[in-house]
């Protein structure tokens, strides 16, 4: 069946410093992928969608790469700011052409000052 | 724009009451969706409609129903609740395939 991972644990890093999240696929071949931003009791909102055929996508201080050998997306925050802890959920293309969603569970990060 | 909205914020049911869960969006899309989400499992898809009039199943779409009203409205209906649908439940939409969603504050549903 198809799977997505995301690192379960919080990741805890400095504040200036750079966090990465990932998040990796099975059973699956996406045509593009989605990353959101959650906050404690809202709904998640859109930061960036990479397509299959791209393999960096950039806007401001975030980064995604989608590698579709390694079935697997990286997010990257530089220079990151206490605002930026929030839970980040990676979403793949459910099926073709349908807009559904498959949503990983998230990965909680906490930047301390 | 108010975007997607979402009433009720909270409900506290008791198992075997119905109730409707209601979603609208003014930013005239073409798709909506429900979600639910439950800790450590990330969101997952109950139903959508594709556009008006059109509605599908998604991954958990037993012991639901909905109503594409019109354009802008989407209800979630539980005919006879069980504690297993104590969840926060999101409406989302958006214009199509490949489209960003634009998702609502959520409902936080409690059934005891």
């Amino acid at each position: 069946s198809q799977k997505i991972e995301q690192n379960s644990e919080a990741l805890n890093i400095q504040e200036g410093k750079t966090a990465t999240l990932t998040c990796n696929y099975t059973n699956y071949s996406p045509a593009y992928l989605q990353w959101y931003r959650q906050d404690p009791g809202r709904g998640p909102v859109f930061l960036l969608l990479i397509r299959e055929n791209e393999k960096e996508k950039r806007k401001e201080r975030l980064k995604v790469t989608f590698d579709t050998t390694l079935k697997q997306s990286l997010f990257h925050i530089t220079a990151s700011q206490p605002a930026d802890s929030a839970t980040y959920l990676c979403a793949l293309d459910g099926s073709s052409n349908t807009g559904k969603l498959i949503f990983g569970q998230g990965t909680t990060l906490q930047v301390k000052p | 724009n108010a975007g997607v909205t979402q009433t009720p914020k909270f409900q506290v049911l008791k198992t075997g009451q119905s109730m409707t869960l209601q979603c609208a969006q003014d930013m005239n899309h073409n798709s909506m969706y429900w979600y639910r989400q439950d800790p450590g499992m990330g969101l997952r898809l109950i139903y959508y409609s594709a556009s008006e009039g059109t509605t599908d199943k998604g991954e958990v779409p037993n012991g639901y129903n909905v109503s594409r009203l019109n354009k802008r409205e989407f209800s979630l209906r539980l005919e006879s609740a069980a504690p297993s649908q104590t969840s926060v439940y999101f409406c989302a939409s958006n214009s199509g395939y490949q489209e960003t969603q634009y998702f609502g504050p959520g409902t936080r549903l409690l059934v005891l």
